[in-house]
């Protein structure tokens, strides 16, 4: 699976939109990007994922870049409950070897007042 | 709620001691699961189960086996325990066993090895 490097940590004011970033400049064709939150000691929660098209749900929007080699999450308006640990995930479409979701070491964001 | 159910919630057991782990998926999830999350090594892949057989095995260690049950419900056991090993269990499911299905994690076993 292609790997991702997140920056470590990031602030957003309360009411501005948070945009994290994702380099994954080895995404190959069939790679999907996920990304997933946690938020202190809880499951992780899923969030959005897409493979080339931008996708929006009510959680977050997806932008991926044309060569597909980056990618930005956006939380439209950043509350405080949007503080967590933000993972950004590449993982094939198919495979016969299963699939185990690599999670590394993500953005924490916080969110202030 | 993500619908996955994990017991117990906190676990504190001694060294050299066995202790099993329960996961119960959201309905119609075929595919389970398990992540152990310590503080230095962050959210490690164990192993992955799709109705009943073993999919995916990631980091896991060969005193650690899981199964996955006919009715779907898994169970993660832990034998020989060290300290290290005291870590946040988290089992998944999704409805397949591949991507791009998204997984939904309960909230966690909180394994504490004295």
């Amino acid at each position: 699976d292609a790997k991702t490097t997140q920056p470590p940590s990031m602030d957003c004011a309360e009411g501005r939109a948070a945009n994290l970033p994702c380099n994954h400049s080895t995404i190959s064709g069939n790679e999907y990007v996920y990304w997933y939150r946690q938020i202190h000691s809880q499951g992780p929660q899923y969030i959005i994922h897409g493979l080339k098209n931008n996708e929006t749900n009510e959680m977050a929007s997806l932008i991926i870049t044309e060569d597909r080699k980056s990618s930005t999450l956006i939380l439209p308006h950043a509350t405080l409950r949007d503080t967590a640990v933000y993972y950004c995930i590449v993982s094939p479409l198919n495979s016969n070897s299963g699939y185990a979701l690599n999670f590394g070491k993500g953005t924490s964001l916080l969110v202030t007042p | 709620d993500s619908g996955v159910t994990q017991t117990p919630k906190h676990l504190i057991t001694a060294t050299g001691q066995r202790v099993t782990l329960r996961c119960s998926p959201r309905s119609g999830d075929l595919s389970v699961y398990w992540y152990q999350q310590s503080l230095d090594q962050g959210l490690q892949f164990l192993i992955q189960y799709y109705n009943g057989e073993e999919r995916a095995k990631g980091n896991i260690l060969e005193r650690f086996s899981a199964q996955q049950f006919p009715d779907l419900h898994s169970e993660l056991n832990l034998s020989s325990l060290e300290l290290g090993d005291s870590a946040l269990y988290f089992c998944a499911s999704s409805v397949a066993g591949t991507g791009p299905s998204p997984l939904h994690f309960g909230n966690g076993t909180r394994l504490t090895v004295t």
